[in-house]
Parts: C-alpha cells; sequence; structure tokens
C-alpha cells in the first residue's frame, strides 16, 4: 500500500536559512507524489507535485522538490526562508481507485520562522 | 472561477446532534473527495463521490456517517448522532475528469470545523 512518512513534526529555521522538510514514500507502483501547505484556520493550498515528467520539480513561493526514487524521498526545499513560510506543510501520494485518485497524507510538519 | 466552497465554515453540536457539512466543487469538476483532519494529525481520505454514486468509502465510519452527491446540489456529508471524537476539520476536494494534463490535482476547500460540545 502507498503511503509517506515525514521526518519531523516540527522544523524551526531563522528567517533567510534554507528550509528542508522531508518525505519518504511507500509505493508499489511508480508514484504521484505532492506537497500541500496549510495556513491556520484555512484549507489545503498545493504547493507542487511530482507526475513523473522531471524529477526536480519548481513550485510556488520558491518551494521545489526533487524526487529521488532509489532514496524513495521526495523532500521540500527553499533555498532562503521567509516569515511567510510558517505554516503546516503535508507530503501525499495518490492512490488510485477507479480510474481517480485519493490522497493519502503524512502526518504534517509545522514550519516555525524565527525572525 | 469560483473555488471549492464548503459550508458553513464552522459547526457547534451537542452531543446526540446531526451535522450536515455542504460542499460544492469547482465548476467543471464532478470528483468530489471527503477528507477528516483530526487535532494536530494528517488527513485522512473519507470518501470518493461522483455525481449521484459513491465509488470508495472505505475511510468512512461503519456507523453514523454517509455521505452523498446528487445529481443537483452540492455533496452533502452527514453525521448523526455526534461525539466528542467527531470534533475535527472535514475539508472536501474536487477535481476534473481524469486527464493527463490535469491528472491527479485536488483543489481543497477552506473546510468545515466542527465542534462537539
Amino acid at each position: 500500500a502507498q503511503s509517506v512518512t515525514q521526518l519531523g513534526s516540527h522544523v524551526s529555521v531563522s528567517e533567510g536559512a534554507l528550509v528542508l522538510l522531508r518525505c519518504n514514500y511507500s509505493s508499489s507502483v511508480p508514484p504521484y507524489l505532492f506537497w500541500y501547505v496549510q495556513y491556520p484556520n484555512q484549507g489545503l493550498q498545493l504547493l507542487l507535485k511530482y507526475t513523473s515528467a522531471a524529477t526536480l520539480v519548481k513550485g510556488i513561493n520558491g518551494f521545489e522538490a526533487e524526487f529521488k526514487k532509489s532514496e524513495t524521498s521526495f523532500h521540500l526545499t527553499k533555498p532562503s526562508a521567509h516569515m511567510s513560510d510558517a505554516a503546516e506543510y503535508f507530503c501525499a501520494v495518490s492512490v488510485e481507485i477507479q480510474g481517480a485518485q485519493k490522497l493519502v497524507f503524512g502526518q504534517g510538519t509545522r514550519l516555525t520562522i524565527n525572525p | 472561477n469560483a473555488g471549492v466552497m464548503q459550508n458553513p465554515r464552522h459547526l457547534v453540536r451537542r452531543r446526540g446532534q446531526e451535522a450536515r457539512l455542504r460542499c460544492s466543487p469547482m465548476k467543471g469538476h464532478s470528483h468530489v473527495y471527503w477528507y477528516r483532519q483530526l487535532p494536530e494529525e494528517g488527513l485522512k481520505f473519507m470518501v470518493y463521490l461522483q455525481k449521484e454514486n459513491i465509488i470508495d468509502e472505505s475511510g468512512m465510519p461503519k456507523e453514523r456517517f454517509s455521505a452523498e452527491f446528487p445529481k443537483e446540489g452540492p455533496s452533502i456529508l452527514r453525521i448523526q448522532q455526534v461525539v466528542r471524537g467527531d470534533s475535527a476539520a472535514y475539508f472536501c476536494a474536487s477535481s476534473p475528469s481524469i486527464g493527463r494534463e490535469t491528472h491527479n490535482e485536488q483543489f481543497f476547500g477552506p473546510g468545515t470545523r466542527l465542534t462537539v460540545l
């Protein structure tokens, strides 16, 4: 069964520092992987997705993620953190059901930015 | 193009009452998914529907929970005889018909936060 594991439920970085949020997946078939961001009391917004077109995926707000099959990883990075990046981040893998997809989410990583 | 709409945004119920959560998918989207987010946890899949059909309800509790997506109108998630453990944020997502260029992307609504007293 497909699943994702996010390493670290809380990550804290200084403003301007590198952001690295870790995600490892388990899948018996080529996976479709996603990163979503959730700001307090809001819904989820798609940051980026991997659908096998390119291993390095660029998303919104300066985020990117690299798919590494050998490591079964899809870590999210941003070169320089901004205060507005403080939020909860979810990695997800899609599971096919009758031609459509349901998302299986990791437990989330709360990112805190220190001034 | 309006996004996925959910209402109410906040819902307070006493134990034993019924909760009805509504979701209007994005225009042109025929697939609706419901997810539940318990406090301090990630989202868990509950049910996937197309118009007038429940495709996968493997994540739905066996009792008290039901969902529908009628031919006309929004999708409804119904919780009967609510208990305190039902307190959570319930998110609806929609996606268009499956196509290569839009593969798998789900668009989420703002959620309904249910509090059971």
